[in-house]
């Protein structure tokens, strides 16, 4: 699977849209980027995940870029409760859905 | 609506005793997973189950063994605890198959060993 790089933490005001980037210069052609987020100490919550076109749910928006090398995670209009360690994850669809997490971008959001 | 649970949330041990942490899903997932997270840290994969029957490690399995009991229950043993297996324990389930990624969290065991 390939790696990713995400800095290590970012800041976002209350309301505002959070952008949070993620480069994986090294992916392959059949891997999926997929997002989850961790509040505090509870256990990883899915976000998204997409494959080469831009996806939306009702939580956020996934922008992956035309070379699939980057991909941007985007909370339309960011709240305190949005505040939590972000990870962006590439794998595979033949590993058996197995993950492996880096060590993410914590992002804290400010009234 | 359970999804995936967890026991015990919290345990103490000396270094060298046994335990078994338990994890049980009712979402009729395929797969269950083991993960282990340090303070500060991302999680690291110990142990996975890709359907009924079987297991298979993951980043660090050592000390850990494991027993996909049915497919609702997938078991994580230490059989002899070291104080470097000091961390938050999260089981995960899916429901497996390519591009299906989508893992559901239980809370997470809190295991300090001294």
């Amino acid at each position: 699977d390939a790696k990713t790089t995400q800095p290590t933490s970012m800041d976002c005001a209350e309301g505002r849209a959070a952008n949070l980037p993620c480069n994986h210069s090294t992916i392959s052609g059949n891997e999926y980027v997929y997002w989850y987020r961790q509040i505090h100490s509870q256990g990883p919550q899915y976000i998204i995940h997409g494959l080469k076109n831009n996806e939306t749910n009702e939580m956020a928006s996934l922008i992956i870029t035309e070379d699939r090398k980057s991909s941007t995670l985007i909370l339309p209009h960011a709240t305190l409760r949005d505040t939590a360690v972000y990870y962006c994850i590439v794998r595979g669809p033949s590993n058996t859905g197995k993950l492996i997490f880096g060590q993410g971008t914590t992002l804290q959001v400010k009234p | 609506n359970a999804g995936v649970t967890q026991t015990p949330k919290f345990q103490v041990l000396k270094t060298g005793q046994s335990m078994t942490l338990q994890c049980a899903q009712d979402m009729n997932h395929n797969s269950m997973y083991w993960y282990r997270q340090d303070p500060g840290m991302g999680l690291r994969l110990i142990y996975y189950s890709a359907s009924e029957g079987t297991t298979d490690k993951g980043e660090v399995p050592n000390g850990y063994n494991v027993s996909r009991l049915n497919k609702r229950e997938f078991s994580l043993r230490l059989e002899s605890a070291a104080p470097s297996q000091t961390s938050v324990y999260f089981c995960a389930s899916s429901s497996g198959g390519t591009g299906t990624g989508e893992l559901f969290f239980g809370e997470g065991s809190r295991l300090t060993v001294l």
